[in-house]
């Protein structure tokens, strides 16, 4: 099993719906996970990050972490054209100054 | 917060010519600093994770003597490939933690984009 793995889409959800991206890890992929969010040309952004399970929200976004499940989760409520991007799915093996481990990411397509 | 630049943004240069990039963090101090290679339509390969005032730490398969790291402070990161080659054509990109989040939370330049002719 990759360390963390991602469905590489495309996903396409029209407007005003909710966009669902999903996220499964492996056993070294332990501690914090990070959802990133990057356009076509352009540096990944961060936009959530969870550390115990349960949800998180914040404003149209909702990261799900279930570690029992190993898999984590992103929720992007009333989609936009302008969240259109690949969603990179990113966790951490030990904790501290340790690199990420990144998903292959999801493209997501959100139509007018 | 948390702002990281690069400099510079592009760079075209000629195969054999050496590169330099510097990679910041604007508002917090950073003690460990990642640099990353993206290809077209591929995710992000970490090169190597830079520690401020030691040595950098490699990923197997990058060459170490060519891709040169040096970190002297704790804002700043500097990549140099040397004797590109249009392979080396890439986009650079480098992140940082602020020591206050504990070295979770990484944050990303906005890359550097490498065109070696």
């Amino acid at each position: 099993q990759k360390e963390v793995e991602q469905n590489s889409g495309p996903l396409s959800v029209p407007e005003g719906a909710i966009a669902s991206l999903n996220c499964t890890y492996s056993d070294r992929v332990s501690q914090s996970f990070f959802w990133y969010r990057q356009y076509s040309g352009k540096s990944p952004e961060l936009i959530m990050s969870i550390y115990s399970n349960g949800d998180k929200e914040d404003g149209r976004f909702t990261a799900q972490l279930n570690k029992a499940s190993q898999y984590v989760s992103l929720l992007i409520r009333d989609s936009q054209p302008s969240d259109s991007a690949t969603y990179l799915c990113a966790g951490k093996t030990y904790s501290g100054n340790t690199p990420l481990v990144f998903g292959k990411g999801t493209r997501l397509s959100v139509i007018a | 917060g948390a702002v990281v630049s690069q400099h510079p943004s592009w760079v075209i240069c000629k195969s054999g010519t050496s590169v330099k990039i510097e990679c910041r963090s604007l508002d917090f101090q950073a003690t460990t600093m990642f640099w990353y290679r993206q290809f077209p339509k591929q995710s992000l390969m970490l090169m190597a994770t830079s520690n401020e005032g030691s040595k950098a730490t490699y990923e197997q398969g990058v060459e170490k003597d060519k891709f040169l790291i040096n970190h002297a402070s704790l804002t700043l990161s500097t990549l140099t490939v040397t004797s590109a080659h249009p392979e080396d054509s890439s986009f650079y990109i480098c992140s940082a933690s602020p020591r206050t989040s504990g070295g979770n939370e990484q944050f990303f330049g906005p890359g550097t984009r490498l065109t070696v002719l």
